[in-house]
């Protein structure tokens, strides 16, 4: 079955750690996202890539870093800077921007 | 920025009620998703609707790009439909902003 696969569910992360999400979709989609989620909060969108080799700031970018060298896999880093990393993340995917998104089921991270 | 409102922020609901869910959008739309996002967190896409009426089995979807609303239509609702509705607006680009959601309980 075609989806999105996020990993791993649960990440624990020492402060000072850089830490890296993965999420990989076969549904041979152009575009991907990453999303923030915070607890009673709606998504913010954190980097989006339209194509292989491309991606775009969202809207709170700051202490984050992508990649997209396979149109499958566009893995999230959260990086030392990131102050508030603690939250829920997902992923999504579509075929271009005026499509329906696809999402994966999340990567919960908490820095202890 | 672009602003995305949903009302109301919660909702209860017997098993068997209907009930309306509104997004309100600030500007232009050329994307506009549904979402329900179930008690462990995955998003499920309901309905991809920038303009029009669509109907899936017991929920319904319409949009006004022209008065900037939405509406998300449930009716004899179920246990399962418990969750956090979420609506998502695009323009021009790939951004998808979306609302802080309705939180809808329906007991048995």
């Amino acid at each position: 079955d075609g989806g999105i696969t996020q990993s791993p569910k649960y990440l624990f992360r020492k402060e000072g750690q850089n830490v890296t999400l993965s999420c990989e979709q076969n549904l041979n989609h152009d575009a991907m996202y990453w999303y923030r989620q915070d607890p009673g909060q709606g998504l913010r969108l954190i980097y989006y890539s339209q194509i292989v080799n491309d991606f775009q700031k969202g809207d709170i970018a700051e202490g984050y870093s992508v990649s997209r060298e396979k149109k499958e896999s566009f893995p999230l880093t959260v990086t030392s800077a990131q102050k508030n990393p603690t939250a829920f993340y997902l992923c999504a995917s579509s075929i271009d921007r005026e499509q329906g998104y696809t999402f994966g089921s999340g990567t919960r991270l908490t820095v202890v | 920025g672009i602003q995305v409102e949903q009302s109301p922020p919660d909702l209860i609901l017997q098993e068997g009620a209907n009930s309306t869910l509104r997004c309100n959008f600030s500007d232009s739309v050329n994307n506009l998703q549904w979402f329900h996002q179930n008690p462990w967190g995955q998003l499920i896409n309901l309905f991809y609707i920038p303009s029009g009426t669509k109907q899936n089995g017991r929920l319904s979807a319409t949009t006004v790009a022209t008065e900037r609303y939405s509406l998300l239509y449930i009716s004899s609702s179920q246990t399962t439909d418990s969750g956090v509705y979420f609506c998502g607006r695009g323009g021009s680009n790939y951004k998808l902003t979306f609302g802080k959601g309705t939180l809808l309980t329906v007991n048995p």
